[in-house]
């Protein structure tokens, strides 16, 4: 068990393009979320799977922003249309565990700047 | 809606000091309450987790403490070493069902001068 690993690290793109992000949970983590920080914010919340289902969406996840778990291991995430509002560290973690023994583990992020 | 406050936002002490940070937050029905460090563009790593029902959790020369009836956490760092430079974050989980998502604070900046 190498905890949460997340692909790519950093990406660089135009405005305009479709980008996808990975997240690879710890294996025996039933549940997945995605966060979104920027520079000097505290991580927010985008959207949380148990299994292959999506449980629940933050308003910040609009239109252009897809989640998928297909098989309820590992995740994408795609941003289509990029805008540079998108510029930001996008953060995977994953958990086990019920109510208030739940602890989430946070990946190493991608970070993606759009021009 | 859950709003966490960490203050101050940034803190520089001399190694060797004990320290205190603190967190409030506004819905005291939380699930619990968590304590990452994170280090400049990095993850966050879990340094403490705190259930509703406790008051302190200890790991080495970190407390942290839980007064839910206040809204306040704070995370007590004994002896401050240089590596103990990062961003603190706290954050916690409402007893909403359904919902699991971590609200967090906008963290604290701790630089430990040698």
């Amino acid at each position: 068990d190498t905890g949460v690993s997340q692909n790519p690290r950093h990406k660089i793109t135009k405005r305009g393009q479709n980008v996808t992000f990975r997240c690879d949970p710890i294996s025996e983590h039933n549940r997945l979320y995605w966060y979104r920080q920027t520079l000097g914010q505290g991580p927010e919340f985008l959207t949380y799977f148990q299994n292959e289902a999506q449980l629940e969406k933050s308003r910040l996840l609009s239109d252009r922003f897809s989640a998928e778990r297909p098989k309820g291991s590992f995740s994408t995430l795609e941003i289509q249309r990029t805008e540079q509002g998108d510029s930001a560290m996008y953060l995977c973690a994953s958990s086990s565990g019920t109510g208030n023994q739940e602890t989430q583990y946070f990946g190493p992020g991608t970070r993606l700047l759009v021009l | 809606k859950q709003e966490v406050t960490q203050i101050p936002a940034a803190l520089s002490v001399p190694e060797g000091e004990n320290l205190v940070l603190n967190c409030s937050f506004t819905d005291s029905a939380i699930y619990n309450l968590q304590w990452f460090r994170q280090d400049p563009g990095k993850g966050l790593t879990s340094l403490l987790l705190i259930q509703s029902s406790q008051r302190e959790q200890t790991s080495g020369r970190l407390n942290a403490s839980l007064d839910k009836s206040s809204g306040r956490s704070t995370l007590y760092i004994a002896a401050s070493q240089p590596g103990d430079s990062a961003t603190y974050l706290c954050a916690s989980n409402i007893m909403d069902t359904g919902r699991r998502a971590l609200t967090f604070g906008s963290g604290t900046r701790l630089q430990v001068q040698p």
